[in-house]
């Protein structure tokens, strides 16, 4: 049982936007920067989002965050089937002193 | 260019001990936290913990308190995790990853190929 809550899977047709969630609490989320990593079959994971919105150089705008109180959201638009991946969300937990994770979402883009 | 290279696959049996190795080149070592995160087939991420290059200190998941070990030797840039007294749960692929972020953050930037192993008798 994670610590952060995600969906399990999401699915939306190529040029769709979707959004995928990750609920936590006021010791995490509610008073952290949240990160999100997207990780393709077989590879490691990619940093996609840091510090809740903002993005590292080289990730297209298509993939934005947003926090509001003790949830987080990745939004991608301009769906592509290579993003086809799983995204998991994370962030510092004040009160287990510890990174938690999401237990990742299945984007199909179908 | 920022590197995170880990050791190979290994398999080893219940109850024995190993240790996975994470060397980091292009950037300085002792600037960025290390942390260690581990992926159970099919499964998803989850943390074990971390390492200040600098100074060593070391902050543990509570899962793993007393069975892992995380070492670095700054003279070589190469950051260890060491897990011992194995049980077959504990396959899984092991990454390292280089954190940009603060203290309280966790903003894995680079991570390394990751390395396999397997527990099983």
């Amino acid at each position: 049982q994670s610590v952060l809550t995600q969906p399990p899977s999401v699915s939306a047709a190529p040029g769709q936007k979707v959004t995928i969630s990750c609920s936590g609490s006021s010791s995490n989320i509610g008073k952290n920067y949240v990160s999100w990593y997207q990780q393709l079959p077989g590879t490691a994971p990619k940093l996609l989002i840091y510090d809740t919105d903002k993005r590292p150089s080289g990730i297209p705008d298509r993939f934005s965050g947003s926090k509001s109180g003790t949830s987080a959201t990745l939004g991608i638009t301009g769906l592509q089937t290579g993003d086809e991946a799983d995204y998991y969300c994370d962030t510092w937990d004040s009160s287990l002193s510890a990174v938690v994770f999401g237990g990742g979402t299945k984007l199909a883009v179908l | 260019q920022v590197q995170l290279v880990q050791s190979g696959a290994e398999v080893k049996r219940p109850g024995a001990s190993v240790m996975v190795s994470c060397k980091a080149s292009g950037y300085s070592f002792t600037g960025y936290f290390i942390h260690w995160v581990r992926q159970a087939p099919g499964q998803g991420l989850e943390w074990m913990g971390r390492i200040n290059p600098n100074n060593g200190d070391t902050i543990h998941a509570r899962h793993f308190q007393g069975r892992v070990t995380m070492t670095r030797d700054t003279s070589i840039s190469t950051a260890y995790m060491e897990l011992t007294r194995l049980r077959s749960d504990d396959t899984a692929i092991y990454y390292c990853a280089r954190d940009t972020g603060g203290i309280y953050d966790s903003t894995l930037d680079y991570w390394g190929q990751g390395t396999l192993f397997t527990v099983s008798s």
